[in-house]
């Protein structure tokens, strides 16, 4: 069964400072990865994904993450964090069989303080 | 450019009274739809997802129900809502490119049963 673990609820991290926000997977065969940026009482915003290739990857305001396949990881960072990324974050896999469907981790409240 | 909406913002429904939440997707042409639940600010649940017009899929048994009549429109429906039924309703879409496509969100509906 497909699962993704976001282990820590909440972030707190200096205007400023680089940011990690962490995630793991399990899944049978290769993953498609996600990260969603959710503000308070919006819907999910699309940062980025990892499909194939480059295990780096960059997407919106800024943030990156890393696929790692050895400790099944897909990390979010941002070099410098601004008050403006304090938000809900969401990592999510999709495997290529079956359905469509993205399953989410629990989310990571990330607080950037000024 | 494609734009998803979603009516109504907020809803505050009595226990046992009908539901019928609205999604329509601007943009594109047919494609994949779908209706999620997030309970308590935390991790999304599939509800539905939709192929095409009249080709639903649920993903979880309960009382609701979803309805796609158009091709850019996507319903959520329940005759009767439960306590149980709050929360905060996400329509989502994505092209029909396979698993390595992107769900993009609408804003959300916040359904309270009391």
């Amino acid at each position: 069964a497909q699962s993704v673990a976001q282990p820590e609820d909440q972030v707190n991290v200096a205007e400023g400072n680089p940011l990690t926000v962490k995630c793991t997977y399990s899944v049978s065969g290769n993953p498609y990865l996600f990260w969603y940026v959710q503000y308070p009482n919006r819907g999910l915003q699309f940062l980025l994904k990892y499909i194939t290739g480059d295990n780096l990857v960059k997407g919106s305001y800024g943030f990156e993450a890393e696929f790692n396949k050895s400790q099944t990881s897909f990390h979010l960072k941002k070099p410098s964090a601004l008050v403006s990324d304090s938000a809900l974050y969401f990592c999510a896999v999709r495997v290529p069989t079956g359905a469509n469907n993205l399953f989410f981790g629990t989310g990571t409240r990330l607080t950037v303080i000024p | 450019s494609q734009t998803i909406h979603q009516w109504p913002a907020t809803l505050v429904q009595p226990v046992g009274s009908p539901l019928s939440l609205e999604c329509t997707v601007e943009g594109t042409s047919n494609p994949n739809l779908y209706w999620y639940r997030q309970a308590a600010g935390r991790g999304l649940q599939l509800l539905f997802y939709s192929v095409g017009i009249g080709q639903i899929s649920s993903e979880v048994p309960q009382n609701l129900s979803a309805s796609r009549p158009q091709d850019r429109q996507f319903i959520l429906s329940s005759k009767k809502l439960l306590l149980s039924d709050s929360g905060f309703y996400l329509c989502a879409w994505s092209v029909q490119a396979g698993p390595t496509d992107t769900q993009y969100f609408g804003p959300g509906t916040r359904l309270t049963v009391l």
